[in-house]
């Protein structure tokens, strides 16, 4: 069965340290995409990046990194030189496109804070 | 560009009366989703359209909840008769294409309605 597990609930460091997010996901298909999307306290959900499986090329977007293993089924999310405004909800999904639906499989989600 | 718009952002009221959401896709964009999110449940999607065509209904929760889209740029969330439980934040998102063999797939999030039932 799908499904994504975020196991860290709420993760707190102090602006400028180094933090990763965990993603597992589980998932019956070859083809998949993979997502993460940031809530921030206003409230509105932003994507931040979508991965597909046959893609393994960890991507870099300035103070933000993935690493997406297929060989662990994870897609953990680094962010470098943390700041305040890092501070969100922070949600993997998975999408199996071969469903009939479309249906994105959220994570419970990762409650970040940057204390400065 | 304008993005998700939705109204109202804020509702109180008491068990029994009628809610509508409302929303307004970005121009363009030929899916709609209706997603609700609760501290028990995440975040849950409760319907979607294509080209304003429901296409799958089945995560809203019962006979109380009813969406419609009557055109491109407008979208309704109802419930009636609300309930405590229906208390969550409801979100729209849009979104160009499906996520299968799209070259995004990213849906794009109005900042919610906060619906509280009394």
């Amino acid at each position: 069965a799908q499904k994504v597990t975020q196991a860290q609930t709420e993760i707190s460091v102090v602006e400028k340290e180094d933090v990763t997010l965990d993603c597992v996901y589980e998932t019956r298909d070859t083809t998949y995409y993979l997502f993460w999307y940031k809530q921030p306290p206003s409230g509105e959900l932003v994507f931040l990046i979508r991965r597909n499986s046959f893609d393994e090329q960890n991507e870099i977007s300035g103070r933000y990194s993935w690493n997406f293993q297929k060989s662990t089924s994870s897609f953990n999310f680094t962010i470098t030189a943390s700041q305040v405004v890092d501070s969100a909800v922070y949600f993997c999904a998975l999408s199996e496109p071969r469903d009939s639906n479309y249906q994105l499989i959220w994570g419970a989600g990762t409650k970040l804070i940057i204390k400065p | 560009d304008a993005g998700v718009i939705q109204s109202p952002r804020h509702e109180v009221t008491e068990m029994g009366q009628e809610v509508t959401l409302r929303c307004k896709p970005i121009s363009g964009h030929d899916y709609l989703f209706w997603y609700r999110q609760t501290m028990m449940r995440g975040l849950e999607l409760l319907i979607y359209f294509n080209n304003n065509v429901p296409i799958d209904d089945s995560g809203m929760p019962e006979d109380r909840f009813s969406a419609k889209m009557p055109n491109a740029s407008f979208s309704t969330l109802k419930i009636q008769p609300s309930e405590p439980r229906d208390s969550a934040v409801y979100f729209c998102a849009s979104s160009l294409v499906r996520v299968a063999g799209a070259e995004t797939g990213e849906l794009f999030f109005g900042e919610g309605s906060r619906l509280t039932v009394l």
